[in-house]
């Protein structure tokens, strides 16, 4: 039961273009959202989250939507530079979970000079 | 202030040998995770700890035994290990606070033989 999802294994995109990362899920207890970026060889990093109060968050050239309705969030990252290529994984809790994240596959994003 | 540190960064074992991942924050951090990743997949949680003497089970624990006698430390036992057990392991802290952030260790790359 994969309850959080990012159907694109990877994507490709030109430097300077925007990178739209996406991730579902399916539990409707999930309140709150977070994406985080792993290099090779190292542990992932937090990169930027979301709580269900709100439908969109931004810190520079990363910006989350929430789109609960849809069950939908993704991950805008404008302008992609080549150091953003990386692994990119969405993560997901909720009040039932404790202190627990439901992780998602993970999509590897690689920005072409 | 290191962080998360995590030994040994690589290891090859036999089928059925034994060995201990280490695991050491020095964020004062209530809050500690083992994670594995195999190729394509998200991270998959382990075991967890809410404080020190406590800890549960996640969501892959069969051939795995944690300890937590100490905030600081976190180690992972495996006690016979498997070929299934081919992954690398990452070990996180966060603070108390269901928005705290999860901070990684750069991982444990483990090859069973």
């Amino acid at each position: 039961d994969q309850q959080v999802k990012q159907n694109s294994p990877s994507l490709s995109v030109q430097e300077g273009r925007i990178s739209i990362l996406n991730c579902d899920y399916t539990n409707s207890m999930f309140d709150y959202f977070l994406w985080y970026k792993k290099y090779p060889a190292e542990g992932p990093t937090f990169l930027i989250s979301i709580s269900s109060i709100k439908d969109k968050n931004e810190d520079g050239r990363f910006t989350v939507f929430l789109n609960k309705s849809a069950k939908h969030l993704s991950l805008h990252i404008v302008p992609s530079q080549p150091g953003d290529s990386a692994v990119y994984f969405c993560a997901a809790s909720g009040p039932t979970s404790g202190s627990r994240l439901t992780f998602g596959e993970g999509t590897q994003l690689t920005v072409n000079p | 202030n290191a962080g998360v540190t995590q030994t040994p960064k690589f290891r090859i074992l036999k089928i059925g040998q034994s060995m201990t991942l280490q695991c050491t924050q020095d964020m004062n951090h209530n809050y500690m995770y083992w994670y594995r990743q195999d190729p394509g997949m998200g991270l998959k949680l382990i075991y967890y700890s809410v404080g020190a003497g406590i800890t549960d089970k996640g969501e892959v624990p069969n051939g795995y035994n944690v300890s937590r006698s100490t905030t600081e430390d976190f180690p992972l036992r495996l006690e016979l290990a498997a070929p299934s057990q081919t992954s690398v392991y990452f070990c996180a802290s966060r603070s108390s606070g269901r928005e705290e952030t999860q901070y990684f260790g750069p991982g444990t790359r483990l090859l069973v033989l």
